[in-house]
C-alpha cells in the first residue's frame, strides 16, 4: 500500500534562512511525488511534482524538492525563507502512469519567524 | 471557469439531515476526485470519476456517502443521515487525463451538530 510520512508536525525557521520540510514515501512501483501548500481558508495549491528525470525539481515560489530513490525521500527545500511561506505543507504520492488518487501525508506546519 | 469551484463553502447540518455538496471542475478535465480532510489531518481519498464513470469508491466511509457525476462534468457528493464524525472539509479536485496533476477547489466545510 502507498503511504507518505511527514515526521515533523511543525518546522520553525528564521526569515532568510534555508528551510527543509521532510517527506518519505512507500509505494509498490514508480511514484509520482507532489508537494502542495495550504493557506488558511484556502484550497490546496500545487507547488511541484516529480515524475521522472532530474532528481532536483523546481517549483512555485522558489521552492524545490529533491527525489532520493535509495532513501525513498522527497524533501522540500527553499534557500531563503520568507514570512509569507508560513503555511501547511503536504507531501503526496500516487502511482506513476495512472490517473489515480493521491495519498497525502499528515502535513507539516511551517512557521517562518520574522 | 478558471479553477475548481465548490458550493456551498460552509454547511451546518443537524445530525440526521441529508446534505449535498457540489463541485464544478475545470472545464475539459476528465478526472474528478473527492477528498475528506479532518481537522489537523491531510486529505483522505473518497472517490474518483473518469468522465461519468465512478472508477474507485474505495474511500467512501459508509453507505451513507454517495457521489455522482451524471454528465461527466459537475459532481455532487451526498451524505445521508449525517453524523458528527462527518464534520470535515470536503475537497474536490480535477485533472486532465493522463496528466496526474490535480487542481483543488476551496472545499466545503461541513459541521454536523
Amino acid at each position: 500500500a502507498q503511504s507518505v510520512a511527514q515526521p515533523e508536525d511543525q518546522v520553525n525557521v528564521a526569515e532568510g534562512n534555508p528551510l527543509t520540510v521532510k517527506c518519505t514515501y512507500s509505494v509498490s512501483g514508480n511514484p509520482y511525488l507532489f508537494w502542495y501548500v495550504q493557506y488558511p481558508n484556502r484550497g490546496l495549491q500545487f507547488l511541484l511534482k516529480y515524475i521522472t528525470g532530474d532528481n532536483l525539481v523546481k517549483g512555485s515560489y522558489g521552492f524545490e524538492a529533491e527525489f532520493n530513490k535509495s532513501q525513498t525521500s522527497f524533501h522540500l527545500k527553499k534557500p531563503s525563507a520568507l514570512v509569507s511561506d508560513s503555511a501547511l505543507y503536504f507531501c503526496a504520492v500516487s502511482l506513476m502512469n495512472r490517473d489515480d488518487k493521491i495519498i497525502f501525508g499528515k502535513g507539516t506546519r511551517l512557521h517562518i519567524l520574522p | 471557469g478558471a479553477g475548481v469551484s465548490q458550493s456551498p463553502r460552509y454547511k451546518v447540518a443537524k445530525r440526521g439531515q441529508d446534505v449535498a455538496l457540489r463541485c464544478d471542475p475545470i472545464s475539459g478535465h476528465v478526472s474528478l476526485f473527492w477528498y475528506q480532510q479532518a481537522l489537523g489531518q491531510g486529505p483522505e481519498f473518497l472517490t474518483y470519476f473518469q468522465n461519468e464513470a465512478q472508477l474507485d469508491k474505495s474511500g467512501l466511509p459508509s453507505d451513507r456517502f454517495f457521489a455522482e457525476r451524471p454528465e461527466g462534468s459537475v459532481s455532487t457528493l451526498k451524505i445521508q443521515r449525517t453524523q458528527q464524525e462527518d464534520s470535515a472539509v470536503y475537497l474536490c479536485a480535477s485533472s486532465a487525463r493522463d496528466y496526474n496533476e490535480q487542481f483543488f477547489g476551496p472545499g466545503t466545510r461541513l459541521t454536523v451538530l
